[in-house]
């Protein structure tokens, strides 16, 4: 059954640093989301993205973050100066249309040191 | 802003029950509620999607109901066995571009041998 495939597993980072989060969504599918959960929080949707531009972000996809997909199956998230904050599971999932269910990939543990 | 809401927190129950999962949402001009289930330290499994239009899904076990004029959705689990432990989370999205996801803070469920 295809799925969402997320690298790393866990990132361990310093303050001040960026990262990159990468995902591999469905290859049908259409529609792109990053989403993250801060340890004993809600999941909280950041950015979604559709035809190589962002549908939809939330106030916390601020101007340190951003989202491209550089090639035909790579999604990537990116944190240009990461704070302590930031640490938290970060979640991609995909649906092949918009407002369709989505999957969510097994996600990325960030740690900001 | 939508708020999305889950009771009980957390449930314990014995292997055999039924039981039932209770989500309730602030505004209900939602396009769908979709069901997940969190195991620890892993992503978000996708159990069940109800468009607006419908009022209730079946998936083995498992059945879904929505009232959205009373913005609130139940998950039936029937005949309950410790592989169900974990933690469900429902969430909401709008008829909008974006397909943005509104999270509840999840039911933690033990289900006891």
């Amino acid at each position: 059954e295809p799925e969402v495939t997320q690298t790393p597993s866990h990132q361990v980072t310093q303050m001040g640093q960026e990262v990159i989060l990468r995902c591999v969504p469905i290859s049908n599918h259409l529609y792109f989301y990053w989403y993250r959960q801060i340890l004993g929080q809600k999941v909280e949707f950041l950015v979604s993205f559709y035809n190589n531009e962002i549908s939809e972000k939330s106030e916390i996809f601020d101007d340190q973050f951003s989202v491209e997909r550089p090639d035909g199956s790579n999604f990537t998230l990116k944190i240009r100066s990461t704070k302590l904050e930031d640490s938290a599971m970060y979640f991609c999932a995909s649906s092949e249309q918009g407002l369709n269910e989505q999957y969510f990939g097994p996600g990325t543990r960030l740690t900001v040191t | 802003k939508q708020e999305v809401t889950q009771i009980p927190a957390a449930l314990s129950v014995p292997e055999g029950e039924n039981l039932v999962l209770n989500c309730s949402f602030t505004d209900s001009a939602i396009y769908n509620l979709q069901w997940f289930r969190q195991d620890p330290g892993k992503g978000l499994t996708s159990l069940l999607l109800i468009q607006s239009s419908q009022r209730e899904q079946t998936s083995g076990r498992l059945n879904a109901s929505l009232d959205k004029s009373s913005g609130r959705s139940t998950l039936y689990i029937a005949a309950s066995q410790p592989g169900d432990s974990a933690t469900y989370l429902c969430a909401v999205s709008r008829n909008n571009a974006g397909n943005m996801l509104t999270f509840g803070g999840g039911t933690r469920l033990m289900v006891k041998p």
